[in-house]
C-alpha cells in the first residue's frame, strides 16, 4: 500500500507563491492523488485531484491560484498571490484498488 | 449546492456505540459512494470505509473491521456510521466525504470517549 510524505511545516509571504510537495512510496509513482485544504477549525476542502501525468482538475470553487504538477513520485501543490486565508493545513491523499485510502501527514502553512 | 450535513457530538463511556448521520444534499445520492474519516486530535486524517450510493455494498478498513458498520437510507439520502466497542483513542472528529476523491465533506462531528 501506498505512503504518502509531506514536510510538516512551510511558510509564505502575503502575495507571494509557495510550493509544496507530497511524495509517494517507491512502487507507487503513477499514482493520482488529491489535495485537501484544512483551515483552523474547519473540515477538510477539496482542492485538486493530480495524476503522473501533471493533468489535475480543481474542485468547485477553488481559485485557480491553486495549481497542481508533478514529477516521478513527487506531486506539488502551488498557491500564487498567497492569502491570509491560505494559512491551513494542506493534505495530500491517495487510493489503492478502492480499497484503502491514506493520507499524508499533512503541511502547515504559516502566511507571513 | 451540493452539502453533507453531519449529526451532533457525541459523549460516549468505554464499551458504548455510537452513531452518526450524514444527511446529503444537493445531489443525486444513488450515484455517489459515502466514505467515513476521522481524524483524532494531533493525528492525520484516518480512512474507516464506504458505502456504495447505488447497491449498498461496503467496504471497511481491516484496522476497523469488525467494528464499524455503515449503512444509508436512499429515501432520507442519509448515511450512517455505527463504531461500536469504544476506547479512548476512538476519540476524534468524524466526517463523511463524498466519492472517492472526498470532493465534499460534512462539517465534522466530535465524539468523546471518556469514563
Amino acid at each position: 500500500q501506498p505512503v504518502l510524505t509531506q514536510s510538516s511545516s512551510a511558510s509564505a509571504s502575503l502575495g507571494s507563491s509557495v510550493k509544496l510537495t507530497c511524495t509517494l512510496s517507491s512502487g507507487h509513482s503513477t499514482y493520482t492523488i488529491a489535495w485537501h485544504q484544512q483551515q483552523p477549525g474547519k473540515a477538510p476542502r477539496f482542492l485538486m485531484t493530480l495524476e503522473h501525468t501533471e493533468t489535475y482538475n480543481r474542485g468547485s470553487g477553488v481559485p485557480d491560484r491553486f495549481s497542481g504538477s508533478s514529477s516521478g513520485p513527487d506531486r506539488y501543490l502551488t498557491i500564487s498571490n498567497v492569502q491570509s486565508e491560505d494559512e491551513a493545513d494542506y493534505y495530500c491523499e491517495t487510493w489503492h484498488t478502492n480499497t484503502h485510502w491514506v493520507f499524508g501527514g499533512g503541511t502547515k502553512l504559516t502566511v507571513l | 449546492q451540493v452539502q453533507l450535513v453531519q449529526s451532533g457530538a457525541e459523549v460516549k463511556k468505554p464499551g458504548a456505540s455510537v452513531n452518526i448521520s450524514c444527511k446529503a444534499s444537493g445531489y443525486i445520492f444513488t450515484t455517489y459512494a459515502m466514505h467515513w474519516l476521522r481524524q483524532a486530535p494531533g493525528q492525520r486524517l484516518e480512512w474507516m470505509g464506504w458505502i456504495n450510493g447505488g447497491n449498498a455494498d461496503t467496504k471497511y478498513s481491516q484496522k476497523f473491521q469488525g467494528r464499524v458498520t455503515i449503512t444509508r437510507d436512499t429515501s432520507a439520502t442519509t448515511a450512517y456510521m455505527e463504531l461500536s466497542s469504544l476506547r479512548s483513542e476512538d476519540t476524534a472528529v468524524y466526517y463523511c466525504a463524498r466519492d472517492y476523491i472526498h470532493d465534499k465533506w460534512g462539517q465534522g462531528t466530535l465524539v468523546t470517549v471518556s469514563s
